[in-house]
């Protein structure tokens, strides 16, 4: 069974801060993805990577960068967090051409 | 740009009715439809996909349709029981590169009521 772990369930981090969020996938997925869960909007794609050190820009890249050092990993930084990046963060992984499977998210406040 | 419409924004039925959830895409050359599944603070869970090739699919109580000419694609559940109770997802996405990223609908909150 795919397992993808999100470093925290919840955070609270203040404004300015450099937050950053941890994914972990044990399937030795090409793909990883990183989205924001909003009431009414959906899931919308931050950014994803296909690749080890590869990472490309989804619909919402503003205010957020992204890491991918190893392959199992993928981190989701916010460099200056603002009140505005409130939200459940989820991260994804999937093999080429596959369904994507979920971690249980992480609600980030920003005070 | 690319975008995803899913309808209705909530759903409320009699337990043993059936629900319908429609989405339509934008993009012509979208050839992958995810359904995800939401429980209350749980992850969003693939429960039936669909390719462009075939027009339905059927999992037990859960199928798809595709009409790939209209652009629009639902999720048929029958004999709705309590459990199905949850956030339910589309996703329209296309393969580039061997990654399917998804644009995924607003979501539609079914609610069955015993």
């Amino acid at each position: 069974d795919v397992k993808v772990t999100q470093s925290s369930r919840y955070l609270v981090k203040r404004t300015g801060e450099k937050v950053f969020l941890e994914c972990v996938q044990d399937m030795d997925h090409e793909n990883m993805f990183w989205y924001r869960q909003d009431p009414g909007l959906g899931l919308r794609l931050i950014y994803f990577s296909y690749d080890v050190k590869m990472k490309e820009k989804g619909d919402i890249p503003e205010g957020y960068s992204v890491s991918r050092e190893k392959k199992e990993r993928f981190s989701l930084i916010l460099e200056s967090a603002s009140t505005n990046q409130t939200s459940m963060y989820l991260c994804a992984s999937s093999s080429e051409n596959q369904p994507q499977h979920f971690g249980d998210g992480t609600r980030l406040s920003i005070l | 740009g690319e975008n995803v419409e899913q309808h209705p924004s909530t759903l409320s039925v009699q337990e043993g009715d059936s629900a319908v959830i429609k989405c339509t895409y934008s993009d012509s050359a979208s050839n992958y439809f995810p359904w995800y599944k939401q429980e209350l603070g749980k992850r969003p869970q693939l429960i039936i996909d669909i390719r462009s090739n075939v027009g339905e699919k059927k999992d037990q109580r859960i199928a798809v349709t595709l009409n790939k000419t209209a652009k629009h694609f639902s999720l048929h559940i029958t004999e709705t029981q309590p459990e199905d109770s949850a956030v339910y997802f589309c996703a329209a996405s296309k393969s580039t590169s061997g990654t399917y990223k998804y644009i995924f609908g607003t979501g539609t909150r079914l609610k069955v009521l015993a």
